[in-house]
């Protein structure tokens, strides 16, 4: 299971764009990169996913650099409602089933007036 | 925008009494999950289930934990005896055939006394 390290705690300020990293150096073959947001008392929400290169929706982009040993999670010009716990977690896919996750601390990002 | 409802949204139960969750998953989703997290934690996994079958369960959920699929449409939690360590957010989560993202319910407060 490959273990990912993400800061605790980051700050921005409305309109700004906010940039996310996440290490994940073990991370294996087959594994996925994936991205949850939580806000406080409420489940987790599903961002976005990558495997490689860049992907992006209509919230954020994930950058996944060759050889997959981090990724960043890029938020366009963030407002007060982008204040969330952002959650990366690398995990396998299982072709048909998406398996447990694991959640680790998270980046408690706190975006200001 | 379907989503995964749960309920009660908060529960207060005496130590050593049982307590139900329940959830509804969204309705052509296969896949179902529990997840908790104690104030201040990790999300952390419990079970996934398919099929009528326990897939995977963590080391947390013990004797204590049992889960049931009782019609098409709800899926519950049930916690025997409960402990005081077993105050936390209760999430449901649920997903599809070849889905890569897990659908988060509001959770469940389970409050222990």
């Amino acid at each position: 299971l490959a273990k990912t390290t993400q800061p605790i705690s980051m700050d921005s300020y409305e309109g700004q764009e906010v940039n996310i990293t996440c290490s994940h150096n073990n991370i294996a073959t087959n594994d996925y990169i994936t991205w949850y947001q939580q806000f406080p008392s409420q489940g987790p929400r599903f961002i976005i996913q990558g495997y490689k290169t860049k992907v992006t929706n209509e919230v954020a982009s994930l950058f996944i650099p060759a050889d997959r040993k981090s990724s960043t999670l890029s938020l366009p010009r963030v407002s007060l409602s982008d204040t969330a716990v952002y959650y990366c977690l690398v995990g396998e896919n299982r072709g048909s089933t998406l398996g447990r996750l694991y959640f680790g601390r998270g980046t408690q990002l706190t975006v200001w007036p | 925008e379907p989503e995964v409802t749960q309920t009660p949204s908060h529960q207060v139960t005496q130590m050593g009494q049982e307590v139900i969750l329940r959830c509804v998953p969204i309705s052509n989703h296969l896949y179902f999950y529990w997840y908790r997290q104690i104030l201040g934690q990790k999300v952390e996994f419990l079970v996934s289930f398919y099929n009528n079958e326990i897939s995977e369960k963590s080391e947390i959920f013990d004797d204590q934990f049992s889960v049931e699929r009782p019609d098409g449409s709800n899926f519950t939690l049930k916690i025997r005896s409960t402990k005081l360590e077993d105050s936390a957010m209760y999430f449901c989560a649920s997903s599809g055939e070849g889905n890569t993202e897990a659908f988060f319910g509001q959770g469940t407060r389970l409050t222990v006394v």
